[in-house]
């Protein structure tokens, strides 16, 4: 059984640029949650994606997006990147009605 | 809108001697409440759940709906508990899994 896998660990960027991060779930999960950790703060809740849709949003402008694949597996898209952009993305996996998580190590962005 | 707060960004304790790490929440509807730990160069993850009323590690945590809280408490901490703890809570609800409100954290440090 493999764990929650993101690639890549660190990115650098500047202002204006996009951004896409992968997330591959754990073996048999089939709901994929992001989530943003800037630094000294808890994680905070993006999105979630189920059977390749969107399923809940938080706080977050559109232009950060997603997609989930077939295989379970998902992306997160970040448009137009802000300074404010700067933060661990964390990509959490899980079956659909089950409340327990199991994240990934995260990757690391920093738009300068 | 739901929030939790977790007043202690900072913790530090002997070993041998009793933790409480405080969490409170607001919430409107009934919460599903969670502590989840990082340990150092590991990641996030589930300690326990409060549905499940389990003891983990020798922690335990209840719900009190009363006074919206749910702090983290061992009778005898060891140096390995020294990590960051983050509170988080859930909406109930199938498909409102999955999409938690973190706390800011408190990191625990357990002296020899």
């Amino acid at each position: 059984e493999t764990g929650v896998t993101q690639s890549p660990t660190h990115l650098i960027k500047t202002r204006g640029q996009q951004v896409t991060l992968r997330c591959s779930s754990q073996s048999g999960h089939n709901t994929v949650s992001w989530y943003q950790q800037a630094l000294g703060q808890g994680p905070q809740f993006i999105f979630q994606y189920y059977r390749e849709e969107e399923n809940g949003r938080g706080n977050f402008p559109p232009r950060f997006s997603g997609l989930q694949f077939p295989n379970y597996s998902s992306e997160l898209n970040v448009n137009a990147l802000e300074l404010d952009d700067s933060a661990l993305y964390l990509c959490a996996s899980s079956l659909q009605g089950s409340e327990k998580l199991f994240f990934g190590s995260g990757t690391q962005l920093s738009v300068l | 809108a739901q929030r939790v707060t977790q007043p202690e960004k900072l913790l530090s304790v002997f070993k041998g001697a009793p933790v409480e790490l405080k969490c409170n929440y607001s919430y409107s509807g009934s919460p599903e409440l969670f502590w989840y730990v990082q340990y150092s160069r590991q990641r996030l993850q589930l300690l326990l759940r409060h549905i499940s009323r389990e003891s983990i590690k020798g922690f335990t945590a209840d719900l009190n709906k009363g006074e919206t809280s749910f702090h983290l408490k061992k009778p005898f901490a060891q140096e390995e508990d020294s990590a960051m703890y983050y509170c988080a809570l859930g909406l109930t609800g199938g498909t409102s899994y999955g999409k938690l409100t973190f706390g800011q954290g408190t990191i625990l440090t357990v002296h020899p």
